[in-house]
């Protein structure tokens, strides 16, 4: 089985931060690799798939890249509707742990 | 347009049956491989297996915790994927969700609860 992991689990931020968040993969994935936001009481939001293509509607300040077995989620500028979790996800398979963004 | 429908959740006691379904439309659903996801109240998202498309084996994989519990099969010509769950335990309390990539962009369904309580 492919493991994943997600760091940082928690990343406190302020409105008009630049983040990242890093998944990786135990073994290579190509860019078989999804991001998604979560809010509490809510579905999944996916973000980005194929590592790196935005899905439509998704704000810009939203990238994604890697390949291989180590990806990143960047959010640009940081908004307040971005305080959520983040997850990764390998096609078809496991999902990494979540990286949760906070006010700090 | 993608559309995924769970149904079949509810309450259940320890050790008892349910099995759910996901109605697919949209795409050419005979040639999609096909999740199941959970996520327990307060936890983080669990990929509970998948079964692929019959004409790359149709075969089911699952994580170890469901492994001998649980059965996920296809009817194609229903466009309707399933989760047998069997021996239920309180921990498999979750909202369930049926998730696709026919093309590269993922597709998820509403979620359907299932609880399981005394």
């Amino acid at each position: 089985d492919i493991q994943m992991t997600q760091s940082p689990s928690t990343l406190s931020a302020s409105v008009g931060d630049r983040v990242t968040i890093t998944c990786r993969a135990s073994q290579s994935i190509s860019t078989w690799l999804a991001w998604y936001q979560q809010k509490p009481g809510k579905a999944p939001k996916l973000l980005i798939y194929k590592a790196s293509t935005l899905k439509s509607g998704v704000p810009s300040r939203f990238s994604g890249s890697g390949s291989g077995t180590e990806f990143t989620l960047t959010i640009s500028s940081l908004q307040p509707d971005d305080f959520a979790t983040y997850y990764c996800q390998q096609y078809n398979n496991f999902f990494g742990p979540g990286t949760k963004v906070d006010i700090k | 347009e993608v559309q995924l429908v769970e149904s079949g959740g509810g309450l259940v006691k320890p050790g008892g049956s349910l099995k759910l379904s996901c109605a697919a439309s949209g795409f050419t659903f005979s040639n999609a491989w096909m999740s199941w996801v959970r996520q327990a109240p307060g936890k983080g998202l669990e990929w509970v297996g998948r079964i692929k498309a019959k004409t790359d084996g149709g075969t089911a994989d699952y994580i170890a915790p469901v492994k001998g519990r649980f059965t996920i099969s296809r009817d194609d010509s229903k466009n309707t994927l399933y989760l047998q769950m069997n021996s239920l335990k309180t921990e498999d309390t979750a909202v369930y969700y049926c998730i696709t990539n026919p093309y590269y962009e993922i597709y998820w369904g509403q979620g359907t609860l299932v609880t399981v309580s005394s």
